[in-house]
């Protein structure tokens, strides 16, 4: 399989805190997206960072890639309640194909 | 706003039938790509299409075939249903490479096959 794999695989934090999620991959790639899931439905792009590209900001939410060691972080921010869902990075391979992890699951406690 | 939509939200099939799921995407995308999600395991591609009548398979294609023959419309026939791919599937589209790649996803399909 080339799926990759993210960790944790479940995460519960207060509001305010801050969310890391963790993202492996083994193939090389063209570039490392991040995607958010809302409980039963599809998903919606995030954040987007390419293969030359090391750090990348929006908003709260930070991302950086390390493609030596083919991983990537997601840093959410100050978070919020309305943040709880499933998060999922997934990668774009050179003939455009796109691989996604197994997902975060982040829970946001008022 | 990109819309790609999915023909059913919700389907029961009978083991053994074939079941067609339909896509269609309105922003001209050249790439399209179909997946099942089940719990635990993420998102599986079974096929990943990126151009007219141009497929290739995913990582679980076993079972499963695909159509495309307009470019906005991309269809997952399963062959003879099982109960094995009851599962909740998920279509997307997306531009080519060198452009802006992000997918956009229809809302999903769950089916359940009995």
């Amino acid at each position: 399989s080339q799926q990759g794999e993210e960790d944790p695989q479940a995460l519960s934090i207060q509001e305010g805190e801050n969310a890391t999620m963790n993202c492996s991959y083994k193939t090389s790639i063209n570039n490392l997206q991040w995607y958010r899931q809302n409980s039963g439905r599809g998903l919606v792009h995030l954040i987007l960072i390419r293969s030359n590209e090391r750090e990348k900001h929006s908003g709260r939410l930070r991302v950086t890639l390390d493609t030596s060691k083919k991983s990537s972080s997601l840093l959410i921010t100050a978070s919020r309640a309305a943040d709880t869902a499933s998060y999922f990075c997934a990668t774009e391979d050179q003939g455009g194909k796109l691989i996604f992890g197994q997902g975060t699951e982040l829970s946001v406690k008022p | 706003d990109v819309k790609v939509t999915q023909s059913s939200r919700y389907l029961v099939k009978r083991t053994g039938e074939k079941v067609f799921l339909e896509c269609v995407q309105d922003m001209d995308h050249e790439n399209m790509f179909w997946y099942r999600q089940d719990p635990g395991l993420g998102l599986r591609l079974i096929y990943f299409s990126y151009d007219v009548k141009m497929k290739e398979k995913g990582d679980i294609p076993e079972g499963y075939s695909v159509s495309r023959e307009k470019k906005e419309r991309f269809s997952l026939i399963l062959e003879s249903a099982s109960t094995n791919q009851t599962s909740m599937y998920l279509c997307a589209s997306s531009q080519p490479l060198g452009t802006d790649p992000e997918a956009f996803f229809g809302q999903g399909t769950r089916l359940t096959v009995v």
